[in-house]
Protein backbone atom coordinates (compact mmCIF):
# COMPACT_ATOMS: atom_id res chain seq x y z
CA UNK A 1 0.00 0.00 0.00
CA UNK A 2 1.86 3.60 -1.24
CA UNK A 3 2.12 6.09 1.87
CA UNK A 4 1.16 9.32 1.99
CA UNK A 5 2.76 11.63 -0.44
CA UNK A 6 3.47 15.17 -0.72
CA UNK A 7 4.33 17.20 -3.47
CA UNK A 8 6.44 19.48 -3.91
CA UNK A 9 9.58 18.08 -1.82
CA UNK A 10 10.98 21.46 -1.80
CA UNK A 11 9.77 25.06 -2.56
CA UNK A 12 11.29 28.28 -2.33
CA UNK A 13 9.65 31.45 -2.65
CA UNK A 14 9.50 35.33 -2.15
CA UNK A 15 8.28 37.61 0.62
CA UNK A 16 4.69 38.66 -0.14
CA UNK A 17 3.56 35.31 -2.99
CA UNK A 18 1.58 32.62 -2.34
CA UNK A 19 2.10 28.97 -2.41
CA UNK A 20 0.44 25.62 -2.40
CA UNK A 21 1.03 22.42 -1.19
CA UNK A 22 -0.63 19.19 -2.23
CA UNK A 23 -0.91 16.11 -0.26
CA UNK A 24 -2.44 12.49 -1.18
CA UNK A 25 -3.24 10.50 1.67
CA UNK A 26 -3.49 6.65 1.87
CA UNK A 27 -5.88 4.71 -0.15
CA UNK A 28 -8.72 4.38 1.85
CA UNK A 29 -7.49 7.31 4.54
CA UNK A 30 -10.51 10.39 4.64
CA UNK A 31 -8.71 12.36 6.91
CA UNK A 32 -6.50 14.27 6.19
CA UNK A 33 -4.06 16.64 8.64
CA UNK A 34 -1.13 19.43 7.90
CA UNK A 35 1.43 20.24 9.96
CA UNK A 36 4.29 22.53 10.27
CA UNK A 37 7.87 22.25 11.94
CA UNK A 38 10.05 24.88 12.90
CA UNK A 39 12.87 24.74 14.58
CA UNK A 40 11.75 27.34 17.53
CA UNK A 41 8.23 25.93 17.58
CA UNK A 42 8.74 22.51 16.71
CA UNK A 43 5.69 20.28 15.04
CA UNK A 44 2.58 22.30 15.40
CA UNK A 45 -0.99 21.30 13.90
CA UNK A 46 -2.62 23.34 11.43
CA UNK A 47 -6.23 22.01 10.65
CA UNK A 48 -7.62 18.80 9.23
CA UNK A 49 -10.21 17.69 6.98
CA UNK A 50 -12.51 14.95 6.67
CA UNK A 51 -14.69 14.16 4.16
CA UNK A 52 -13.87 17.32 2.65
CA UNK A 53 -14.77 19.50 5.66
CA UNK A 54 -12.49 21.20 8.10
CA UNK A 55 -12.88 19.60 11.61
CA UNK A 56 -10.54 20.84 13.39
CA UNK A 57 -7.99 24.21 13.23
CA UNK A 58 -4.88 25.14 15.04
CA UNK A 59 -3.46 28.92 16.18
CA UNK A 60 -2.44 29.97 12.75
CA UNK A 61 -3.25 33.12 10.98
CA UNK A 62 -6.71 32.97 8.07
CA UNK A 63 -3.41 33.27 5.63
CA UNK A 64 -3.13 29.03 6.26
CA UNK A 65 -5.71 27.51 3.95
CA UNK A 66 -6.79 24.36 3.41
CA UNK A 67 -9.42 22.02 1.46
CA UNK A 68 -9.70 18.25 0.63
CA UNK A 69 -11.35 17.10 -2.73
CA UNK A 70 -13.93 13.55 -3.25
CA UNK A 71 -10.78 11.51 -3.08
CA UNK A 72 -9.28 12.99 -0.33
CA UNK A 73 -6.49 14.50 -1.56
CA UNK A 74 -5.73 17.72 0.37
CA UNK A 75 -4.18 20.86 -0.65
CA UNK A 76 -2.81 23.63 1.68
CA UNK A 77 -2.10 27.36 0.81
CA UNK A 78 -0.78 30.16 2.25
CA UNK A 79 -0.85 33.23 1.02
CA UNK A 80 1.15 36.56 1.54
CA UNK A 81 3.96 34.82 2.46
CA UNK A 82 6.68 35.84 5.41
CA UNK A 83 9.62 35.00 6.18
CA UNK A 84 8.77 33.21 9.75
CA UNK A 85 6.65 30.80 6.88
CA UNK A 86 10.20 29.23 6.19
CA UNK A 87 9.18 25.30 7.57
CA UNK A 88 9.06 21.92 6.95
CA UNK A 89 5.04 21.27 6.07
CA UNK A 90 4.27 17.74 7.25
CA UNK A 91 0.66 15.91 6.17
CA UNK A 92 -0.58 13.38 8.62
CA UNK A 93 -3.43 11.12 7.24
CA UNK A 94 -5.99 8.74 8.83
CA UNK A 95 -8.74 6.48 8.45
CA UNK A 96 -11.27 8.46 10.19
CA UNK A 97 -11.15 11.96 11.62
CA UNK A 98 -9.29 12.57 14.46
CA UNK A 99 -11.88 14.80 16.05
CA UNK A 100 -13.24 13.38 19.45
CA UNK A 101 -11.17 9.86 18.99
CA UNK A 102 -7.51 9.81 17.80
CA UNK A 103 -6.94 7.61 15.00
CA UNK A 104 -3.63 6.88 14.13
CA UNK A 105 -2.13 8.97 11.61
CA UNK A 106 0.50 8.61 9.26
CA UNK A 107 2.34 11.32 8.14
CA UNK A 108 4.12 11.74 4.35
CA UNK A 109 7.72 13.38 4.21
CA UNK A 110 7.06 17.08 4.06
CA UNK A 111 7.25 20.22 1.87
CA UNK A 112 10.19 22.04 2.71
CA UNK A 113 9.12 25.51 1.89
CA UNK A 114 11.99 27.93 1.80
CA UNK A 115 10.69 31.92 1.82
CA UNK A 116 13.57 34.62 0.87
CA UNK B 1 3.20 28.19 26.45
CA UNK B 2 4.59 24.45 25.48
CA UNK B 3 2.27 22.32 26.26
CA UNK B 4 4.15 18.92 25.99
CA UNK B 5 7.90 19.55 26.80
CA UNK B 6 10.87 17.62 25.67
CA UNK B 7 13.51 19.18 27.90
CA UNK B 8 16.68 17.22 26.12
CA UNK B 9 17.52 18.11 22.56
CA UNK B 10 19.83 15.65 22.48
CA UNK B 11 20.89 12.36 24.38
CA UNK B 12 23.47 10.19 23.81
CA UNK B 13 23.55 6.67 24.73
CA UNK B 14 26.03 3.50 24.01
CA UNK B 15 24.97 0.73 22.04
CA UNK B 16 23.53 -1.98 23.62
CA UNK B 17 22.76 -0.12 26.89
CA UNK B 18 19.02 1.27 27.65
CA UNK B 19 17.48 4.51 26.34
CA UNK B 20 15.59 6.66 28.14
CA UNK B 21 13.77 9.79 26.80
CA UNK B 22 11.20 12.30 28.73
CA UNK B 23 8.51 14.49 27.91
CA UNK B 24 6.17 16.41 30.36
CA UNK B 25 2.99 17.54 29.91
CA UNK B 26 1.03 20.46 31.60
CA UNK B 27 -2.57 19.55 30.32
CA UNK B 28 -4.26 17.16 32.15
CA UNK B 29 -6.98 16.78 29.54
CA UNK B 30 -4.56 14.83 27.51
CA UNK B 31 -5.81 11.48 27.37
CA UNK B 32 -3.74 9.57 24.72
CA UNK B 33 0.09 10.25 24.32
CA UNK B 34 1.93 8.36 21.55
CA UNK B 35 6.33 8.67 20.66
CA UNK B 36 6.85 8.90 17.14
CA UNK B 37 10.71 8.55 15.15
CA UNK B 38 11.97 11.03 12.73
CA UNK B 39 14.88 10.21 10.15
CA UNK B 40 15.93 13.52 8.13
CA UNK B 41 14.18 13.42 5.02
CA UNK B 42 11.25 11.62 6.43
CA UNK B 43 7.72 12.18 8.14
CA UNK B 44 7.14 10.87 11.69
CA UNK B 45 6.35 8.04 12.06
CA UNK B 46 4.45 5.87 14.44
CA UNK B 47 6.53 3.74 17.47
CA UNK B 48 4.38 3.29 20.46
CA UNK B 49 1.57 5.05 22.03
CA UNK B 50 -0.46 4.48 25.60
CA UNK B 51 -4.16 5.65 26.91
CA UNK B 52 -4.34 7.55 29.98
CA UNK B 53 -5.98 4.71 31.87
CA UNK B 54 -2.54 3.11 31.87
CA UNK B 55 0.63 3.29 32.76
CA UNK B 56 2.49 1.05 30.86
CA UNK B 57 2.56 -0.11 27.49
CA UNK B 58 5.41 -2.45 25.71
CA UNK B 59 6.16 -3.30 22.29
CA UNK B 60 9.52 -5.31 21.66
CA UNK B 61 12.46 -3.33 22.77
CA UNK B 62 10.00 -0.07 23.37
CA UNK B 63 8.05 0.38 26.49
CA UNK B 64 6.31 3.88 27.59
CA UNK B 65 5.46 4.68 30.97
CA UNK B 66 3.02 6.97 32.01
CA UNK B 67 2.95 8.90 35.40
CA UNK B 68 -0.41 10.78 35.34
CA UNK B 69 0.25 12.49 38.75
CA UNK B 70 3.59 13.68 37.40
CA UNK B 71 2.41 14.78 33.78
CA UNK B 72 5.47 12.44 32.80
CA UNK B 73 5.70 9.83 30.59
CA UNK B 74 8.79 8.67 29.22
CA UNK B 75 10.10 5.98 26.59
CA UNK B 76 12.51 3.25 27.14
CA UNK B 77 14.72 1.42 24.56
CA UNK B 78 16.78 -1.61 25.51
CA UNK B 79 18.68 -2.60 23.90
CA UNK B 80 19.10 0.22 21.94
CA UNK B 81 20.46 -0.16 18.37
CA UNK B 82 22.66 1.82 15.77
CA UNK B 83 19.24 2.20 13.94
CA UNK B 84 17.45 3.73 16.76
CA UNK B 85 19.76 7.06 15.71
CA UNK B 86 16.94 9.85 15.12
CA UNK B 87 14.63 12.22 16.52
CA UNK B 88 12.20 11.16 18.76
CA UNK B 89 9.28 12.89 19.35
CA UNK B 90 6.57 12.89 22.13
CA UNK B 91 3.11 13.95 21.48
CA UNK B 92 -0.90 14.37 22.91
CA UNK B 93 -3.95 14.10 21.99
CA UNK B 94 -7.06 15.38 23.60
CA UNK B 95 -10.83 14.07 22.50
CA UNK B 96 -12.55 17.18 23.61
CA UNK B 97 -10.26 19.17 21.64
CA UNK B 98 -9.42 20.87 18.23
CA UNK B 99 -5.84 21.02 17.82
CA UNK B 100 -4.74 17.56 16.60
CA UNK B 101 -1.61 16.26 18.27
CA UNK B 102 0.64 18.71 20.34
CA UNK B 103 4.01 17.79 20.08
CA UNK B 104 7.07 18.34 22.14
CA UNK B 105 10.16 19.64 20.28
CA UNK B 106 11.52 16.37 20.28
CA UNK B 107 14.97 14.69 21.39
CA UNK B 108 17.65 13.68 19.10
CA UNK B 109 18.93 10.47 20.09
CA UNK B 110 22.32 9.27 19.11
CA UNK B 111 23.39 5.44 19.59
CA UNK B 112 27.24 5.33 19.78
CA UNK B 113 28.92 2.07 19.53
Amino acid sequence: KAGVTQTPRYLIKTRGQQVTLSCSPISGHRSVSWYQQTPGQGLQFLFEYFSETQRNKGNFPGRFSGRQFSNSRSEMNVSTLELGDSALYLCASSLLSIAGTYNEQFFGPGTRLTVL
Amino acid sequence: DQQVKQNSPSLSVQEGRISILNCDYTNSMFDYFLWYKKYPAEGPTFLISISSIKDKNEDGRFTVFLNKSAKHLSLHIVPSQPGDSAVYFCAAYFGGGADGLTFGKGTHLIIQP
